[in-house]
């Protein structure tokens, strides 16, 4: 069974603090990868997509490992307001989607 | 307003009784799908389609259709609903980067 995988958390951190989140994936078909952050009760929403030479906007940087198959998100000077559930995903062209359980994060003041 | 739309956003039901939930998305994208979210498993996709006329099966198809008749439209069927089919439901569209989600029905089967 092709898995993605997440540490659940939570992960508890003070406000301005720099955290960092990894995603294992297990089909080394997969050709795409996004994070996506979910709200509590809400939909997913895309945050980033994630390539091999690293994308950042502002505050968030993601990278793509291949050699070790993960896909990490890292939140610098974390705010209140990135408290929420983190997914990631692994996309392999025409084949399901792959979700991870996702990553709880709560910033604390 | 670029958006995916689902109705109803809650719907309480009884065993057997056939529903609909309606997904629509005004991006013409091509890509639709359906998920199933539930505590402790994550997002699982149901069923999914490439283009009208084109659907799959994804990791949980059992219990529930799909159709893609219209490139805007991808409804997701439960003929004989049962209580294990009580869940948080997403449908999502996309065309290349990433999936917009619409705001999620949460169904509960009786």
């Amino acid at each position: 069974r092709k898995e993605v995988e997440q540490d659940p958390g939570p992960f508890n951190v003070p406000e301005g603090a720099t955290v960092a989140f990894n995603c294992t994936y297990s089909n080394s078909a997969s050709q795409s990868f996004f994070w996506y952050r979910q709200d509590c009760r809400k939909e997913p929403k895309l945050l980033m997509s994630v390539y091999s030479s690293g994308n950042e906007d502002g505050r968030f940087t993601a990278q793509l490992n291949r050699a070790s198959q993960y896909i990490s998100l890292l939140i610098r000077d974390s705010k209140l307001s990135d408290s929420a559930t983190y997914l990631c995903v692994g996309n392999s062209g025409n084949t399901p989607l792959v979700f991870g359980k996702g990553t709880r994060l709560s910033v604390i003041a | 307003e670029a958006q995916v739309t689902q109705n109803p956003r809650y719907l309480i039901t009884v065993t057997g009784k056939k529903l609909t939930v309606t997904c629509s998305q005004n991006m013409n994208h091509e890509y639709m799908s359906w998920y199933r979210q539930d505590p402790g498993l994550g997002l699982r996709q149901i069923y999914y389609s490439m283009n009208v006329e084109v659907t799959d099966k994804g990791d949980v198809p059992e219990g529930y259709k799909v159709s893609r008749k219209e490139k805007r439209n991808f409804p997701l069927i439960l003929e004989s609903p049962s209580p294990n089919q009580t869940s948080l439901y997403f449908c999502a569209s996309s065309v290349g980067v990433g999936q917009f989600f619409g705001p999620g029905t949460r169904l509960t089967v009786l």
